[in-house]
């Protein structure tokens, strides 16, 4: 149980274009998803914070206008990268907590992104 | 301010060598500690998760203990596919839903 999804698993795309990423719990319900990007042998970075039918928390640093985040139900958010630079290249987890649960969060696999 | 830190960085061990991982914290007001497994370019994997000083879980060749300011991970006779990043993350009153992670310990297992 507590499996999460995400989609693509890896994507290229060219610097000025818009990439969206999809992560779905698919065996639970997730009140809360989280989004975390993760560069070459370093720790979780967490981007934002999102709950079902409200606009995301980012976390300080984060450009809410270039990082959109929406979650529309309470087995789906999605991350879209607006105008991706290579800057933008790099791993993104998303992660989900369960409506009935603790405070557990369980990661989707991850999706490389790589901005050319 | 929450904060997660884990030792050794990396550590080494040979097949059948038991050992133990270090994860120190301070926060207020624990909700849980949780342990994940990370193998290279994959999300992580939940481990466990520890509420209260002096509990224990086990799974298999880990076993992982709280005390009010550390948590370990021993593993027990590892074998080379135990070879991961193990991240400790702890859940406090103050960091609202978010989870502060330290930056892991990366084990090595060879045969």
């Amino acid at each position: 149980g507590a499996v999460v999804s995400q989609h693509p698993s890896w994507v290229i795309c060219k610097s000025g274009t818009s990439v969206k990423i999809e992560c779905r719990s698919l065996d639970f319900q997730a009140t809360t998803m989280f989004w975390y990007r993760q560069f070459p042998k370093q720790s979780l970075m967490l981007m934002a914070t999102s709950n079902e039918g409200s606009k995301a928390t980012y976390e300080q640093g984060v450009e809410k206008d270039k990082f959109l985040i929406n979650h529309a139900s309470l087995t789906l958010s999605t991350l879209t990268v607006t105008s991706a630079h290579p800057e933008d290249s790099s791993f993104y987890i998303c992660s989900a907590r369960a409506v009935a649960g603790g405070y557990e969060q369980y990661f989707g696999p991850g999706t490389r992104l790589t901005v050319t | 301010e929450d904060q997660v830190t884990q030792s050794p960085e990396a550590l080494r061990l040979q097949e059948g060598e038991s050992s133990s991982l270090n994860c120190s914290y301070t926060v207020s007001g624990l909700r849980g500690l949780f342990w994940y497994r990370q193998d290279p370019g994959k999300g992580p994997e939940f481990l466990f998760t520890l509420y209260s000083a002096g509990e224990e879980k086990e799974k298999e060749r880990l076993k992982a203990t709280l005390t009010k300011k550390e948590s370990f991970l021993h593993i027990t006779a590892p074998k080379p596919e135990d070879s991961a990043t193990y991240l400790c993350a702890v859940q406090g009153n103050q960091a609202g839903t978010a989870l502060i992670f330290g930056k892991g310990t990366t084990l090595s297992v060879s045969s």
